[in-house]
């Protein structure tokens, strides 16, 4: 039961271009999304996260957009930089369920020089 | 400016084995979560400790696993008689108790 998908295993950009990764979830009680970001051999590093009552925030080149109606969030990177390249995990709370995030599976972003 | 700090890096045991897998949370924080990702997959949660208390362990696996944050120490993952199915890489979390996350490099653990 994947309560949060990343459809998309992998995404190649060209560097200086937009960057936009995407996230469906099914239960409707998550109200705290996150994405993180997770170069090879390290632990995830905290990137943005969002409110349900909030459909967008923003934070230099990231910006992450929420749709509640659909149950869809993306994270979009302008500009793409080449050091973007890696993992890009999303992540969804129930705020009464401390830090048991849900995980997607990841979508490996490659951003070509 | 110690992070969340894991280890060993890597841990190799061959079945029927125990394995112990430790964390130090980040400074200041007292939950710890311990998460672990299969091949391909993203990352599962585990479970959820504060200091000397197990407070969600609903992704523990019922039996040869266990974990504990004592009032003094690292929290501690330890899963007893090793398959090869425990073959994963484990992470570590720490926050002060909101959404936020912090995670270490996490332990490789390969069961021969």
């Amino acid at each position: 039961d994947q309560q949060v998908k990343q459809n998309s295993p992998s995404l190649s950009v060209q560097e200086g271009r937009i960057s936009i990764l995407n996230c469906d979830y099914t239960n409707s009680m998550f109200d705290y999304f996150l994405w993180y970001k997770k170069y090879p051999a390290e632990g995830p590093t905290f990137l943005i996260s969002i409110s349900s009552i909030k459909d967008k925030n923003e934070d230099g080149r990231f910006t992450v957009f929420l749709n509640k109606s659909a149950k869809h969030l993306s994270l979009h990177i302008v500009p793409s930089q080449p050091g973007d390249s890696a993992v890009y995990f999303c992540a969804a709370i129930v705020n009464n369920q401390g830090g048991k995030l849900i995980f997607g599976q990841g979508t490996e972003l490659s951003v070509k020089p | 400016n110690a992070g969340v700090m894991q280890n060993p890096r890597h841990l190799v045991r061959r079945r029927g084995q125990e394995a112990r897998l430790r964390c130090s949370p980040m400074k200041g924080h007292s939950h710890v979560y311990w998460y672990r990702q299969l091949p391909e997959e993203g990352l599962k949660f585990m479970v959820y400790l504060q200091k000397e208390n197990i407070i969600d362990e609903s992704g523990m696996p019922k039996e040869r696993f266990s974990a504990e944050f004592p009032k003094e120490g690292p929290s501690i993952l330890r899963i007893q008689q090793v398959v090869r199915g425990d073959s994963a890489a484990y992470f570590c979390a720490s926050s002060n108790g909101n959404e936020k996350l912090f995670f270490g490099s996490g332990t490789q653990l390969s069961v021969l």
